[in-house]
């Protein structure tokens, strides 16, 4: 079964600073890979996703996530955040023939000023 | 595109009542529903999967006649807290997929609070 591992609980970042996010998956076949973004008492929002091709994937709100398959990782960056991108970050995996997801344990993000 | 709405938004009902929250696909036909339960400050954990006019697929752990699901249109599904308990409070998602891709959209939730 696939699983995926987000090892940051939480992270702490200044306000316009880079963000890197990490997310590895175990599976293996070439899963999809998804980063999903989560306000307090709120549903998911997608951030982006990948299913094949360019292993690099933009998203929403400046977003980007690199595959790496040597790594079996999928890594969510952001060159500069805002104030707003304060948010639980969940990244998830599925298969193909299977329509479920597996979500990591997601990883709370703060910023301060 | 691809909105998922749920409703009620929060609930609070007593012990031993039943409540059900509804979860639509507002804008297109969605092949496969999915229920998940959020505890606070946790991961979701994904409860039963339903397709429209078949029963619902549940998880281990996961009490079928606790939890009723009825998903009786390509854009509608609901879910049952029957006899509802305290242990029953947390925070309900639904989300919805049209296609083979995997790509689920996730209603906004349901606060669920047994008294």
């Amino acid at each position: 079964a696939q699983s995926v591992t987000q090892p940051d609980i939480h992270i702490t970042v200044s306000e316009g600073a880079s963000l890197e996010l990490r997310c590895n998956y175990s599976y293996g076949a070439t899963p999809y890979l998804f980063w999903y973004v989560q306000s307090p008492g709120q549903g998911l929002q997608l951030l982006l996703k990948y299913f094949s091709g360019d292993t690099l994937v933009q998203g929403i709100k400046g977003f980007e996530a690199e595959f790496k398959r040597s790594q079996s990782s999928f890594n969510l960056r952001k060159p500069s955040v805002h104030w707003s991108d304060a948010a639980e970050y969940f990244c998830a995996v599925g298969v193909v023939g299977n329509e479920k997801l597996t979500f990591g344990t997601g990883t709370r993000l703060t910023i301060i000023p | 595109g691809a909105v998922v709405s749920q409703h009620p938004s929060r609930v609070i009902c007593k012990s031993g009542t039943s409540v059900k929250i509804e979860c639509r696909s507002l804008d297109f036909q969605a092949t496969t529903m999915f229920w998940y339960r959020q505890f606070p400050k946790q991961s979701l954990m994904l409860m039963a999967t339903s397709n429209e006019g078949s029963k619902a697929t549940y998880e281990q752990g996961v009490e079928k006649d606790k939890f009723l699901i009825n998903h009786a249109s390509l854009t509608l599904s609901t879910l049952t807290v029957t006899s509802a308990h305290p242990e029953d409070s947390s925070f309900y998602i639904c989300s919805a997929t049209l296609d083979r891709y995997n790509e689920q959209f996730f209603g906004p939730g349901t606060r669920l609070t047994v008294l």
